[in-house]
């Protein structure tokens, strides 16, 4: 069956614009994640959703960072206001439950000039 | 708060020598454990897990990993490497009971299997 799927596959942006990333789960799982991963480090926590309500967004870094999940299926993640520092690449995961396995997209390059 | 660490950040190897990877986590309560495998321009894609039972846990592609609590440690082992093995290996930690599931993840280890 189809995997977890992110678009764009890669996004660059200059400093100061908005971007949105998207996430498509699998289907039928009610756990969903997003994760930041920065060059040579590993990936950093950033969101979960179960079903359409954020249960724990303490990773997102500041108030320029949203996302949202308003029919418990695709998830959109929101920056506003792009620094150089944002540059990274945007993972999202998705499992059957919080006590399940979570399945990785293949991420979203940003790059912000 | 659960912490990964990553002992080595490069680990070369020659092909079809054994390879351990090191992982130590640090945590005030019971977590469970993950090794994925990132193979260039590929998503993550979950290699092993320990939640429970016997610390000895087999994962794909001929990997185990052994649990340790006293020592804090989920090393990574596989008896004889193929040059397919290369890739960017991460260890990761979790509260499942009390966290939704968020992984911690290590900051990775570069294995390189040479000819």
């Amino acid at each position: 069956g189809a995997g977890v799927s992110q678009t764009p596959s890669n996004k660059v942006t200059e400093k100061g614009k908005y971007v949105e990333l998207r996430c498509d789960p699998i289907s039928g799982h009610t756990a969903l994640y997003w994760y930041r991963q920065s060059l040579g480090q590993g990936p950093e926590f950033l969101i979960y959703f179960q079903g359409t309500g954020a249960a724990d967004d303490s990773g997102l870094p500041n108030d320029r960072f949203f996302a949202v999940r308003p029919e418990g299926s695709v998830s959109t993640l929101k920056i506003q206001r792009t620094e150089r520092g944002d540059s990274a690449v945007y993972l999202c995961a998705s499992s059957l439950t919080s006590y399940n396995e979570q399945f990785f997209g293949p991420g979203t390059r940003l790059t912000v000039l | 708060a659960q912490s990964v660490t990553q002992l080595d950040s490069q680990v070369p190897v020659f092909e079809e020598a054994p390879v351990e990877l090191r992982c130590n986590y640090s945590s005030s309560v019971s977590v469970y454990l993950f090794w994925y495998v990132q193979y260039p321009n590929q998503g993550l894609q979950l290699l092993l897990k320990y939640l429970s039972g016997s610390t000895l846990v087999k994962g794909i592609n001929g990997f185990e990993a052994e649990f340790n609590k006293s020592q804090t440690s989920f090393h990574l082992r596989k008896p004889s490497v193929h040059i397919s093995d290369t890739a960017e290996y991460f260890c990761a930690v979790s509260d499942l009971r009390n966290q939704g599931g968020k992984l911690i993840f290590g900051q990775g280890t570069e294995l390189s299997v040479k000819p």
